[in-house]
């Protein structure tokens, strides 16, 4: 029943790893989001795809890269990880485009610790 | 950057309405109105949102004042399941509109 998903829950790794974070939703969405969360409690936008096209990417370092197969899942990797990484990721998809009224749902997140 | 203002905590007994208030005075014309929870180690859960009306689901009642300068989200029959931290965000249709703020948000303690 989970509408929006993503795996793993928690991910702990070292410096310098290549890892991939998975999302997926079944509520029959167009678009999907990453955002990553700082302590702030404030959720910045990194990477949008609508119908499996990227229409956001903001100033997020080259060494993370999306990838959406359908227009259900929107995975993230990430090369070399680095400290400044450890943070939550969270997934999310909306009904709508980018800045339109519709809301989004969001997964659970991912807490990612660079060791 | 926040754009609302919330108290930090309250409670509420386990039946009775819960009544969550919300101050945006700053809100612009095309701005929504958006309330999201999030219960611990959980992502943020939507609840509702609304322009200038007031809106009722499944969920929830929200009633936005006229001058648009504060709501009020309303839970009917507050269960224990509902404790967890409320936020209100605003939220337009522009590039601002890709970020979200959830700030400190209300804790609701659903007391049984």
């Amino acid at each position: 029943d989970t509408a929006v998903s993503q795996t793993p829950k928690y991910l702990v790794t070292q410096m310098g790893n290549d890892k991939s974070i998975k999302c997926e939703q079944n509520l029959g969405h167009d678009t999907m989001y990453w955002y990553k969360q700082d302590s702030k409690k404030f959720l910045k936008i990194m990477f949008s795809y609508n119908n499996k096209e990227l229409i956001i990417n903001e100033t997020v370092p080259n060494r993370f890269s999306p990838k959406s197969p359908d227009k259900a899942h929107l995975n993230l990797h990430i090369n070399s990880l680095e400290l400044g990484d450890s943070a939550v990721y969270f997934c999310a998809s909306s009904q709508d485009i980018p800045g339109g009224h519709q809301p989004q749902h969001f997964g659970d997140g991912t807490r990612l610790s660079i060791l | 950057d926040a754009k609302t203002t919330q108290p930090t905590s309250m409670d509420c007994a386990e039946g009775r309405a819960a009544n969550l208030p919300c101050n945006h005075s700053t809100i612009s014309g095309n701005e929504y109105v958006y309330w999201y929870r999030q219960i611990h180690s959980q992502g943020p859960q939507y609840i509702i949102h609304g322009l200038k009306n007031n809106e009722t689901n499944e969920m929830a009642s929200l009633i936005i004042t006229e001058d648009r300068k504060s709501s009020t989200l309303i839970l009917p029959h507050a269960t224990l399941r509902d404790t967890a931290v409320y936020y209100c965000i605003v939220r337009g249709r522009s590039n601002t509109g890709n970020q979200f703020y959830f700030g400190t948000g209300t804790s609701l303690t659903v007391i049984p």
